[in-house]
């Protein structure tokens, strides 16, 4: 079945350190990965997503990576900072399916001063 | 604010006892999901609605479960006769399609303690 696996379930980084945090999925026929960042008491807020047809995207210190061939993804973040601290979900979507998300177990980062 | 909403915030009850939770989406947004997450896991797909209509429901969503979108608007989600297996963050996204892409934008939640 759908499956997205990531890892470290924890990750602690000094500040102006950078965060690395991987994922793999199941379902050759994915083709959407949005990452989401999860603030305690709040809902998961889409931070950068990147669909099959490219490679790489960066948006300021966000940057997410995607061997299709491997079905490898990852998001880096650079320069972190305290506020970055939060729960990261990585997630898989068939198009055609145009519905149901697949997310991974999260990513706890911490940001230590 | 113009984001997704969802009440109540927190609920608690006892095992038994039937539970109703309501979810705003974004205005003008056709789909609307419906989520749970429990400790330390992502979120897991329950169902969602294109509209008024529901097209899609995971095996999660027991027959206990049961969710509805009658104008196409909000929606409310309900649990009957709940069991301690039910504790969870129920979560609602929304999404604009096929303008609006594949994001699907998330509500704060609603967090369900079954005693």
């Amino acid at each position: 079945g759908e499956n997205v696996e990531q890892h470290p379930s924890t990750l602690s980084v000094q500040e102006g350190d950078s965060a690395v945090i991987k994922c793999t999925y199941s379902d050759s026929a994915s083709n959407y990965f949005p990452w989401y960042k999860q603030e305690l008491g709040k809902g998961p807020q889409l931070i950068i997503d990147i669909r099959s047809n490219v490679g790489e995207k960066k948006d300021q210190r966000i940057a997410v990576t995607l061997n299709k061939t491997a079905k490898h993804f990852s998001l880096h973040i650079t320069e972190t900072q305290p506020e970055d601290s939060a729960v990261y979900f990585c997630a898989a979507r068939r198009y055609s399916s145009a519905s149901k998300i697949i997310f991974g177990s999260g990513t706890r980062l911490s940001i230590r001063p | 604010d113009t984001g997704v909403s969802q009440n109540p915030r927190h609920k608690i009850t006892k095992r038994g006892q039937n539970v109703t939770f309501r979810c705003d989406p974004i205005s003008e947004h056709n789909r609307l999901y419906w989520y749970r997450q429990t400790l330390g896991q992502g979120p897991e797909f329950l169902t969602y609605f294109q509209n008024e209509a529901q097209l899609e429901k995971s095996r999660l969503l027991s027959d206990r479960f049961s969710a509805e979108r009658p104008k196409g608007s909000f929606s409310t989600l309900e649990i009957q006769r709940t069991e301690q297996g039910d504790s969870a963050m129920y979560l609602c996204a929304s999404s604009l399609v096929p303008s609006g892409g594949e994001t699907q934008y998330f509500g704060p939640g609603t967090r369900l303690l079954v005693l």
